[in-house]
């Protein structure tokens, strides 16, 4: 069962446009919603995290902004990057758990 | 200061081998996870530690997979008789303790089971 659909897949943004991935969740019981952001090689890092009690929450270009009602929240990047180009994850985790449920990932490339 | 490191960063082996994964979780770190990474494909929980103990096993794809941490600090995932559709990432991760959000990830060891 897929907990937390991610949408697209993949995604080509030109430098300096702004770039949308979106995610959609199942389980009301999810408190915790991060990003994290994988270069080449490398593990995932923490990018930036919401809970459900706000709608938004910015952190320099990237943006969460989440809809409890619809049960979906998206990460905005504004002003993208070439250095932006990576692969994007969201999560969630359920209220008393440790365990992140993560999203299928997109593939993100900013063309300079 | 260090990050998570696990160690090897790449494993071949043949299937029906045995093979051992290593985490070094950030120093004070008493949350330990393992997840899998398969090609193209999102993070998959496997196992969460707390301390040496291991409340959370329910990602553990067969009895095939087994963990244990020692001394609230080192962990190691063992695979036993390996087959094909083990091969992926296999990504570790701490973090500060129980109720503590950032989970800090290492960079993985790409298993290929041929």
């Amino acid at each position: 069962q897929q907990q937390v659909k991610q949408s697209p897949q993949s995604l080509i943004v030109q430098k300096g446009g702004i770039s949308i991935i979106n995610c959609a969740y199942e389980n009301t019981a999810f408190d915790y919603f991060p990003w994290y952001q994988q270069f080449p090689g490398k593990g995932p890092a923490l990018l930036i995290a919401i809970r459900p009690d706000v709608s938004e929450k910015k952190e320099g270009r990237f943006t969460i902004s989440f809809n409890k009602s619809a049960k979906q929240f998206s990460l905005h990047i504004m002003d993208s990057q070439p250095g932006d180009s990576a692969t994007y994850f969201c999560a969630a985790r359920r209220q008393g758990a440790q365990k992140l449920v993560f999203g299928q990932g997109t593939r993100l490339t900013i063309n300079p | 200061g260090a990050g998570v490191s696990q160690s090897p960063s790449n494993k071949v082996t043949e299937k029906g081998k045995d093979v051992e994964l290593r985490c070094d979780p950030i120093s004070g770190h008493t949350a330990l996870y393992w997840y899998r990474q398969s090609l193209g494909q999102g993070l998959e929980f496997l196992i969460y530690f707390q301390g040496n103990s291991a409340p959370d096993k329910s990602g553990l794809p067969s009895d095939r997979f087994s963990a244990e941490r020692t001394g609230g600090s080192v962990s190691t995932l063992t695979i036993q008789r390996t087959q094909q559709e083990d091969s992926a990432v296999y990504l570790c991760a701490s973090s500060l303790g129980r109720n503590t959000d950032t989970q800090y990830f290492g960079p993985g060891t790409r298993l290929t089971v041929l």
